[in-house]
């Protein structure tokens, strides 16, 4: 079992949005900053948002992330059927000096 | 651009030492978190550890000691053994390029750049 929680699947159709939750503790989530990385299957993940709600170079503005006490949230926007992939939520635990994931969510695009 | 290229065998026995390099191009060795996280199939991702490049490391405590992992920066590369090897470590293992940083009284550590990510098998 992940330390950190999210549902294990979510579905939208074209051009809705849709938001995808990751919860935690005090030792991770609520006193670490929350990741996030997609991956399409058969290929490695890709960060999509880091630091809570920032986004690296080249990735559109349709992705989002936001962070209250110790839950995450990262939303979609103009979603497309590229967007069908697996998300994944990660940070650091600071009790186990360790990084840490939440199990997954596999995002369809009906 | 930084890219990161696993190699190593796809196919280990049981109870034996699992190794697996990654070799950084596009970019120095210097600075930064190099990480190995990996994926058994059908499931997530699971965090192995990671070396910083004045050589501190840290490990996921579920590994039990098993896995070191290890830097070589005069060829650009680092590496992961994981001793003692079962069925449960078959998995795709991949390497990253981690931040870990402390910032505005927290920490983030993110990973920015993977790996294409390799198979490895456990399997008599």
């Amino acid at each position: 079992q992940s330390v950190l929680t999210q549902p294990p699947s979510v579905s939208a159709a074209p051009g809705q949005k849709v938001t995808i939750s990751c919860s935690g503790s005090s030792s991770n989530i609520g006193d670490t900053y929350v990741s996030w990385y997609q991956q399409v299957p058969g290929t490695a993940p890709k960060l999509l948002i880091y630091e809570n709600n920032k986004r690296p170079s080249g990735i559109p503005d349709r992705f989002s992330g936001s962070k209250s006490g110790t839950s995450a949230a990262l939303g979609i926007t103009g979603l497309q059927t590229g967007d069908e992939a697996d998300y994944y939520c990660g940070t650091w635990h600071s009790s186990l000096s360790a990084g840490v994931f939440g199990g997954g969510t596999k995002l369809t695009v009906l | 651009q930084v890219q990161l290229q696993e190699s190593g065998p796809g196919l280990v026995r049981p109870s034996e030492t699992l190794s697996l390099t990654c070799t950084v191009s596009g970019g120095s060795i210097s600075s930064y978190y190099w990480s190995w996280i990996r994926q058994p199939p059908g499931k997530g991702l699971e965090w192995i550890g990671y070396i910083h490049y004045s050589g501190s490391t840290n490990y996921n405590p579920s590994l039990k000691s098993r896995a070191t992992i290890s830097l070589d920066t005069s060829n650009n590369h680092f590496s992961l053994k994981l001793s003692s090897v079962t069925d449960a470590d078959t998995a795709v293992y991949y390497c990253a390029r981690a931040e870990l940083l402390w910032s505005s009284g927290y920490y983030s550590y993110f990973m920015d750049v993977w790996g294409t990510g390799t198979t490895v098998t456990v399997s008599s």
